[in-house]
């Protein structure tokens, strides 16, 4: 099992531009995250979804925008980057198991906007 | 507002000396706590969760309700465990399956 993925690793974008994080899970989780991690402000809750189909904000959704077509898959959309959105992105998903399961991170990608 | 605090940005010990990493929580409820780890160039894992109540690699964390902390503990540091720690809990009782983090303590153990 490839657990999470993330594609791609690596971008660096200019203000204004737009691009599309793939997050990919093998383990049939039915939720999905993703965070923003900043330094000295730990990890953001951007978007979640708890089931294909569905989304759901999070802490810091603006400038962001998500899909969940697929189970596997939970697309971040930035469409005109901004500086501030200069980050590194994680992507998450954990079990429908509990009152509160144990997630799972994928690689991240770190993202420059110039 | 569920909240969780990490006051210490960074933290440096010696080889073998004791460690406590700090949280603290604010939460409405009986909280579910957990500690993650993120180790140089290696994605955020789980380290423990108070639930289970174990140890892992060395590391103990108890919850003490009554000071809402749920401080992270090794009594002999290795170098290995230079890392990110951040302390996390859930939410929100209506999206139990959201985690708030804190802002993470980088620990460095020195040689």
């Amino acid at each position: 099992n490839a657990g999470v993925t993330q594609t791609p690793k690596f971008r660096v974008l200019k203000t204004g531009q737009s691009m599309t994080l793939l997050c990919a899970q093998d383990m049939n989780h039915e939720y999905m995250y993703w965070y923003r991690q900043d330094p000295g402000m730990g990890l953001r809750l951007i978007h979640y979804s708890v089931g294909e189909g569905t989304t759901a904000k999070g802490e810091v959704p603006d400038g962001y925008n998500v899909s969940r077509l697929k189970k596997q898959n939970f697309l971040l959309g930035l469409e005109s980057a901004a500086p501030s959105q200069t980050s590194v992105y994680f992507c998450a998903s954990s079990n429908f198991a509990g009152v509160v399961s144990r997630q799972f991170f994928g690689p991240g990608t770190r993202l420059t906007v110039l | 507002a569920q909240r969780v605090t990490q006051p210490e940005k960074l933290l440096s010990v010696f080889k073998g000396a004791p460690v406590e990493l700090k949280c603290n929580y604010s939460y409405s409820g009986s909280p579910e706590l957990f500690w993650y780890v993120q180790y140089s160039r290696q994605r955020l894992q789980l380290l423990l969760r108070h639930i289970s109540r174990e140890s892992i690699k060395g590391f103990t964390a108890d919850l003490n309700k009554g000071e809402t902390s749920f401080h992270l503990k090794k009594p002999f540091a290795q170098e290995e465990d230079s890392a990110m720690y951040y302390c996390a809990l859930p939410a929100g009782s209506g999206s139990a399956r959201q985690l708030t983090f804190g802002s993470g303590t980088q620990l460095t153990v020195l040689p």
